[in-house]
């Protein structure tokens, strides 16, 4: 199985402060990597597809990059509506394979 | 749009199916999947399966314990869990493929419906 490591598990960021999270893949996955929000008794939102591509309806400072093992995700201009839980998933090989989130707060 | 039912409370080695009931969109053209949540674990993907039905996956923690299926003709996507266990416990989601074959691209989802088993 791809094992999918995020980091860091969680942060604490000002609004519009630039935010970074990364996401390591345990074998190469091309760029079959999604990226998701989560906040708690909402149903989880699709950001970004195939590592880089916007879903649509999701607001511009949201943003990927990667391929391969490593992948970032990437809030330019963080916003209060902006503090979830993000989790990379592969979608290279089965079994789809979800990283164990970081959690976003405002400081 | 998705709307989940048939989660609740059962007990370790009880069954539930869960109902997703699908709308907005050709419903015999995706293929569709279940994905679970936990404050403890996290997201993790369930099962799924194509849109004729023909092909399905497992992850291996249900593997032998759930089934999935769907009934084209009402839109509707259907889990079978039997044997339960405590580990079970989670919120579960339906969600759409982005095409007929399983991408695993998980969009949208429904907003859930929670599985409790316990004694």
């Amino acid at each position: 199985d791809v094992q999918m490591t995020q980091s860091p598990s969680s942060l604490s960021a000002s609004l519009g402060d630039r935010v970074t999270i990364t996401c390591r893949a345990s074998q190469s996955i091309g760029t079959f990597l999604n990226w998701y929000q989560y906040k708690s008794g909402k149903a989880p939102k699709l950001l970004i597809y195939a590592a880089s591509t916007l879903q649509g309806g999701v607001p511009s400072r949201f943003s990927g990059s990667g391929s391969g093992t490593d992948f970032t995700l990437t809030i330019s201009t963080l916003q209060p509506e902006d503090c979830a839980t993000y989790y990379c998933q592969q979608s290279a090989n089965a079994p789809w394979t979800f990283g164990q989130g970081t959690k976003v707060e405002l400081k | 749009q998705l709307l989940e039912s048939g989660g609740g409370w059962v007990q370790p080695g009880g069954s539930l199916r869960l109902s997703c009931e699908a709308s907005g969109f050709t419903f015999t053209t995706y293929a569709m999947n279940w994905v679970r949540q936990t404050p403890e674990k996290g997201l993790e993907w369930v099962s799924s399966i194509s849109n004729s039905g023909a092909t399905t996956f497992y992850a291996d923690s249900v593997k032998g314990r759930f089934s999935i299926s769907r009934d084209n003709s009402k839109n509707i996507l259907y889990l079978q869990m039997n044997n339960l266990r405590a580990e079970d416990t989670a919120i579960y989601y339906c969600a759409k493929d982005s095409r007929g074959g399983i991408t695993a691209r998980f969009d949208p989802w429904g907003q859930g419906t929670l599985v409790t088993v316990s004694s």
